[in-house]
């Protein structure tokens, strides 16, 4: 079985544009949710969806949005990119009781 | 101030020696977990407490909710060890919030 699978691995993008972050989870795990890691820093969480509703949402800026889909895969976008989102995205999908959280390798996002 | 605290930030052991690793939380919690991390990116969940202690292989983790802490432990500790771990915490309201991980050297 794979395990979660994240897209793209690595991109580059400049300031003011949009991107797109992928994640598809563990099959049979039907929440995920979002983290942004800059370098040297610990994980921020970002979003959780279940049953393809948020249920959680960190402290980040409108121009972040996510969304799940009826397989449970998820779609991170960012609008209007700034330098400081520069970061590892990452992904995480669990089963509903959380018992174990499962990483993706997540997307290295560079804006320049 | 973080809602999660773990201390020491870097910690550098000779291969045999026992780690601890400790995490402070100030949200109410429902879950808490620790994780490695690789260099590189890769995360890998290695408990998920709820209360109590549980045990796998050379790894212990412990927790008081009274306290609002927990602690990680690596018996006879070896070069492989050598990552960062992560403290997280779901919050009643579904929020994960994540400590600055513990950058653990072990040296042979």
């Amino acid at each position: 079985d794979a395990g979660v699978t994240q897209s793209p691995t690595h991109l580059i993008k400049t300031r003011g544009q949009h991107v797109t972050l992928r994640c598809s989870p563990i099959s049979g795990h039907k929440s995920v949710s979002w983290y942004q890691q800059v370098l040297g820093q610990g994980p921020q969480f970002i979003f959780q969806y279940y049953e393809k509703e948020e249920r959680g949402r960190g402290n980040f800026p409108d121009r972040f949005s996510a969304r799940q889909f009826p397989n449970y895969s998820s779609e991170l976008n960012v609008n209007a990119l700034l330098l400081g989102d520069s970061a590892l995205y990452l992904c995480a999908s669990s089963s509903a009781r959380a018992n174990v959280l499962t990483f993706g390798a997540g997307s290295r996002l560079t804006v320049l | 101030k973080n809602e999660v605290e773990q201390s020491p930030q870097n910690l550098t052991a000779q291969e045999g020696e026992f780690i601890t690793i400790n995490c402070s939380y100030s949200v109410g919690i429902s879950a808490l977990h620790w994780l490695q991390q690789h260099p590189g990116g890769g995360i890998v969940s290695l408990f998920m407490l709820s209360s109590g202690k549980k045990k796998h292989g050379r790894l212990i983790a412990t927790i008081n909710i009274q306290e609002k802490h927990s602690s990680l432990h690596i018996t006879a500790s070896h070069p492989r060890d050598s990552a960062v771990y992560i403290c997280a915490v779901r919050s009643a309201g579904n929020q994960f919030y994540f400590g600055t991980g513990t950058s653990l050297t072990v040296i042979p």
